[in-house]
């Protein structure tokens, strides 16, 4: 069954430094969604993707978040410079359309530790 | 408003019992629901999902029931094994946005 992929699995970053998270949607997807989770908390929703642009965005997903497909099959979600907040599991997902009935796919996560 | 911590509701049963997990979503505009497994180190899994114009839907193993009147949702399991261990997300969506908003999560325990 098609997946969705997420590299690397888990990442030690220092505070202040710059992070990438890559994603590898499920091949026939069109939208792509970016969710995090802080230990212990429910999943939040960062940024939705469709058509080479963002489509919605939560507050959460301030001026140091970005997101990219910068080929046919990547997507990834950029942090500027990392705060001790910004520790938590990051999870990719998509979708075949965006629409009600279409199920988000997710990816087992990048747990990224700022230090 | 809803609480957030480190302590989940936690269901606790024995292997070949039926588990109800329960949800109550926020949202009256939501028309879409998923319900959600996440095993310990992965992602969300999708179980099933049921959009606001039904009020059940049944897969292998699990049936869903969504009561608008009350905007609740239920995950039903039957003959539950120690695999369906896990914590279950309900997760609810509007129509015309991608959003998924996610609830608190309810943990099961089951027993061999």
């Amino acid at each position: 069954e098609p997946e969705v992929t997420q590299t690397p699995s888990h990442q030690v970053t220092q505070m202040g430094q710059e992070v990438i998270l890559r994603c590898v949607p499920i091949s026939n997807h069109l939208y792509f969604y970016w969710y995090r989770q802080i230990l212990g908390q429910k999943v939040e929703f960062l940024v939705s993707f469709y058509n080479n642009e963002i489509s919605e965005k939560s507050e959460i997903f301030d001026d140091q978040f970005s997101v990219e497909r910068p080929d046919g099959s990547n997507f990834t979600l950029k942090i500027r410079s990392t705060k001790l907040e910004d520790s938590a599991m990051y999870f990719c997902a998509s979708s075949e359309t965006g629409g009600a009935g279409q199920p988000q796919h997710f990816g087992d996560g990048t747990r990224l530790s700022i230090l | 408003g809803e609480s957030v911590g480190l302590h989940l509701p936690t269901l606790s049963v024995q292997e070949g019992d039926n588990s109800i997990i329960n949800c109550a979503y926020s949202n009256s505009a939501s028309d879409y629901f998923i319900w959600y497994k996440q095993e310990s180190g992965k992602g969300p899994q999708f179980i099933i999902d049921i959009r606001s114009n039904m009020d059940k839907r049944q897969g292998q193993r699990v049936t869903v029931l969504l009561n608008k009147t009350v905007k609740h949702l239920s995950l039903q399991i039957a003959a539950t094994q120690p695999g369906d261990s896990a914590v279950y997300f309900c997760a609810e969506k509007i129509g015309g946005y991608s959003t998924l908003t996610f609830g608190k999560g309810t943990m099961l325990l089951v027993s061999p």
